[in-house]
């Protein structure tokens, strides 16, 4: 059973624009969430977190929101870029001493010039 | 540059071969991690070691034996692997919450 979904494998999306990405989850006992980006041939990079003690957090033009009633939680892009462009997993935890994260499978962003 | 290095970034085995995938990361942290990536799947943790201790083993199967030396290296031996294997597998580091990663190593069993 995947604990962490992220249901849109892929996304368009006009420069200048919003990007939506979203990710939902099923433990109720995830605290802390975390997007990655990845670059093909890269691995993932960290771009943003949040704990469960929050419902936002925002980082230049990047903004988590969390849902903990919902179980859902969105990256906002805005404005997006063509350099934007990569897939994006969301990745949640327990328990941030464990070191154990539990990922989505991606959702591939492209932003268009 | 991440700071978290994989060699070899491409391997292709036969499933009677032996091989080892290197991880080197020179950022003082103290938890190395192996994940794998399959086409269309989750990332998978395999591993977590902490300390060179192993402290998680995500039920892999014992033809992926992983070796941590130092808080700096981490190996991941392989055997017998079957053509479901082929993924891309990824090494991590961590020192608090935020994972950072190598660039994988593309592994192809025929």
């Amino acid at each position: 059973d995947q604990q962490v979904k992220q249901n849109s494998p892929s996304l368009s999306v006009q420069e200048g624009r919003i990007s939506i990405l979203n990710c939902d989850y099923t433990n109720s006992m995830f605290d802390y969430f975390l997007w990655y980006k990845k670059y093909p041939a890269e691995g993932p990079t960290f771009l943003i977190s949040i704990s469960s003690i929050k419902d936002k957090n925002e980082d230049g033009r990047f903004t988590v929101f969390l849902n903990k009633s919902a179980k859902h939680l969105s990256l906002h892009i805005v404005p997006s870029q063509p350099g934007d462009s990569a897939v994006y997993f969301c990745a949640a935890s327990s328990d941030s001493g464990t070191y154990k994260y539990i990922f989505g499978t991606g959702t591939r962003l492209k932003v268009l010039a | 540059e991440t700071g978290v290095t994989q060699t070899p970034r491409h391997l292709v085995m036969g499933m009677t071969n032996k091989k080892s995938l290197k991880c080197e990361q020179h950022l003082g942290h103290n938890a190395m991690y192996w994940y794998k990536q399959s086409a269309k799947k989750p990332l998978e943790l395999m591993f977590v070691y902490n300390f060179k201790e192993q402290t998680e083993n995500n039920s892999v199967p014992s033809r992926f034996s992983p070796e941590c030396p130092n808080s700096s290296h981490l190996f991941l031996h392989l055997h017998t692997l079957q053509p479901e294997d082929s993924a891309l597998y990824l090494c991590a580091s961590s020192k608090e919450d935020e994972q950072f990663f190598g660039p994988g190593t593309r592994l192809t069993v025929l």
